[in-house]
């Protein structure tokens, strides 16, 4: 079946530390896109691809960071510099980067920083 | 995710009955809506989208009502069953506009009563 997965579903790591999160697509879609979400609150972007080797920031891209070598690959790493990493991280995709292109969403990483 | 329906708007309802959750949008130029439905531990799912130039459009058990005079739009399910409860949220933007540009509601709970 094509889809998203993000992996691991669940993630613990100590303050300072840095954490990458996975996110693979094999629905050969162009766009690619990462969004935090937190209770009470709608999903905020963090970062977008629209294609390999080309990203750039969303509404929220601080202390974040991600890379798009491949076309299906599109991690995303949160740095020390975040001061609230706690939350559930969603990965999309969609096929090109415009509303009428459908968001195929993953079930999500919930990272837990203590 | 696990802790998104915290903090939310719950609509609790009986299994077998009609129900009605809504959503006030904010911007004025926005002309596509979505309707994403979000199960515990999931990532959310497209359900249904009307553009503004519709005032309703059906699914299978679903109807999306959009009134623009006062920005507001609506999700109808008919003969609610349990594997309905999730939450339910709206997202608005221009059609064909760039989906970095989306901006998603809040979310209602739905709780289905067996």
């Amino acid at each position: 079946d094509g889809g998203i997965t993000q992996s691991p579903k669940y993630l613990f790591r100590k303050e300072g530390q840095n954490v990458t999160l996975s996110c693979e697509q094999n629905l050969n879609h162009d766009a690619m896109y990462w969004y935090r979400q937190d209770p009470g609150q709608g999903l905020r972007l963090i970062y977008y691809s629209q294609i390999v080797n080309d990203f750039q920031k969303g509404d929220i891209a601080e202390g974040y960071s991600v890379s798009r070598e491949k076309k299906e690959s599109f991690p995303l790493t949160v740095t020390s510099a975040q001061k609230n990493p706690t939350a559930f991280y969603l990965c999309a995709s969609s096929r090109i980067q415009r509303t009428d292109s459908p968001l195929h969403f993953g079930n999500g990483t919930r990272l837990t920083v203590t | 995710g696990e802790n998104v329906g915290l903090h939310l708007p719950t609509l609790s309802v009986q299994e077998g009955d009609n129900s009605i959750i809504n959503c006030a949008y904010s911007n004025s130029a926005s002309d596509y809506f979505i309707w994403y439905k979000q199960e515990s531990g999931k990532g959310p799912q497209f359900i249904i989208d009307i553009r503004s130039n519709m005032d309703k459009r059906q699914g299978q058990r679903v109807t999306v009502l959009l009134n623009k005079t006062v920005k507001h739009l609506s999700l109808q399910i008919a003969a609610t069953q349990p594997g309905d409860s999730a939450v339910y949220f709206c997202a608005e933007n221009r059609y064909g506009g760039a989906t970095n540009k989306l901006i998603f509601g809040t979310g209602t709970l739905l709780a289905v009563q067996p």
